[in-house]
This record gives C-alpha cells, structure tokens and sequence, in this order.
C-alpha cells in the first residue's frame, strides 16, 4: 500500500523566515496530495491541496510544489508568523475511478511536523 | 453551514466494552471516512462508506465497524474495546460532485480506555 514519508519531525524557524517541509510518496498511481495543519487539541484543518496535473500552488504565503516523477512534494511557508505554530500532516490519495470525490481513495498522511515559530 | 460535527466529544471506556461514535457530515456531502490518531502521530484510514456501503477499508481488525445512514451521518463502533484504542477518532467527509476531493475534518472524538 501507498506509505508517505515526511521530513522533518520538528522545525523551529524565527518569524519573518520561510519554512519548508518535505514529502515523499511510494505509489505513483497517488494524485492528490493535500496538506493539513492541526492545532494542538483541534481537528485538521485543510490549507492547500495539489493535483497530479498541476505542478505548483500559490495561496499567499503558502505553496505547495509537485515533482511526480521523483514522488515527492513540499509545503513552503514564507513570511511565517507565530500563528503558523502547529504540527503539519502531508497526505496522499490515489484516484479510484468514476467521477468526482468519491472516486478518490484513503488519505495515507505523513508523520506529521511540528512547526515553531519564534516572535 | 455547521460543518462536519462529532458526538460525544469525550468518552472514557474500560477494556472489553463496546462503543459507539457518531458523525454527520458537512452539509451537501455524502462521503464519510473515519480515521483514527494516535497521540504524536497522523490520522490512520479506518475505512469510507458512500451510499452507505464500506467502499474501502484500512489495515484494523474487525472490531472495528461502521454504518452510514440514508441522511449520510456515519457511526463507528468498535468491540470488545483494548488499551490501545486509546485515541483521538477523527470523521471526515467529502462531496461525491465534480471537484468533491477535498476532505474536511469534524473536531474529533477522544476516546479512553482504562
């Protein structure tokens, strides 16, 4: 089954700095790769997502970039800002067939990475 | 718009019971999944269920069972409950339109099992 590796466990940066985790994936027939920000005591919370079509997404200081060929994708922050302190989940999902949300399978999510950003 | 919501929100269990987790999906989606996490870890896949049948299922024992109902809300039992149940149970769902691809997160359920 697909097994999504996620790097690093902890990054600490000061604010104003850009911050950078990265993803690597097992099974190329994956092609949703979404990533999730969780507060401690919250639920996961949806904050960029990337299709296989697609290379590179922008919303405002958050990107997400996707190298298909090498299985891996990054979640790129700049300009962080204390409130961008959380653990940091990438996931991968393969398309299943038919049309629409359904077709898409499981979420297989990461390790997790645990954001600080210092004032 | 409510969002995905959860019941109960805490639950506290001793080993051998059975319980029952509940979940209604955001409104306009009809795809549920369930997920469980672990302290420090990522969600794992329990299994999704669409027109309520289980379409996939994930790497968990058959204690673990769910059901969906005609309004599209989802309940997850598990059996037989074992220390390492201990977690936070996590319901998400998803539009089955064109575009229905992302999966948003109801607040979760913490479960205990002493």
């Amino acid at each position: 089954g697909e097994n999504v590796e996620q790097h690093p466990s902890t990054l600490s940066v000061q604010e104003g700095d850009s911050a950078v985790i990265k993803c690597t994936y097992s099974d190329s027939a994956s092609n949703y790769f979404p990533w999730y920000k969780q507060e401690l005591g919250k639920r996961p919370q949806l904050i960029i997502d990337i299709r296989s079509n697609v290379g590179e997404k922008k919303d405002q200081r958050i990107a997400v970039t996707l190298n298909k060929t090498a299985k891996h994708f990054s979640l790129h922050i700049t300009e962080t800002q204390p409130e961008d302190s959380a653990v940091y989940f990438c996931a991968a999902s393969i398309f299943l067939g038919g049309a629409g949300g359904t077709s898409y399978g499981k979420l297989t999510f990461g390790q997790g990475t645990i954001l600080t950003v210092h004032p | 718009d409510a969002g995905v919501t959860q019941s109960p929100t805490h639950l506290i269990k001793t080993r051998g019971q059975q319980v029952t987790l509940r979940c209604s999906p955001k409104s306009g989606h009809d795809t549920v999944s369930w997920y469980q996490q672990a302290l420090g870890q990522g969600p794992q896949f329990i299994f999704q269920y669409y027109e309520e049948e289980e379409r996939q299922r994930g790497n968990f024992p058959d204690r673990f069972s769910g059901h969906q109902f005609p309004n599209y809300s989802s309940e997850l039992n598990v059996n037989a409950l074992l220390l390492g149940d201990s977690a936070l149970y996590l319901c998400a769902s998803r539009g089955s339109g064109t575009g229905g691809y992302e999966q948003y997160f109801g607040p979760g359920t913490r479960l205990t099992v002493t």
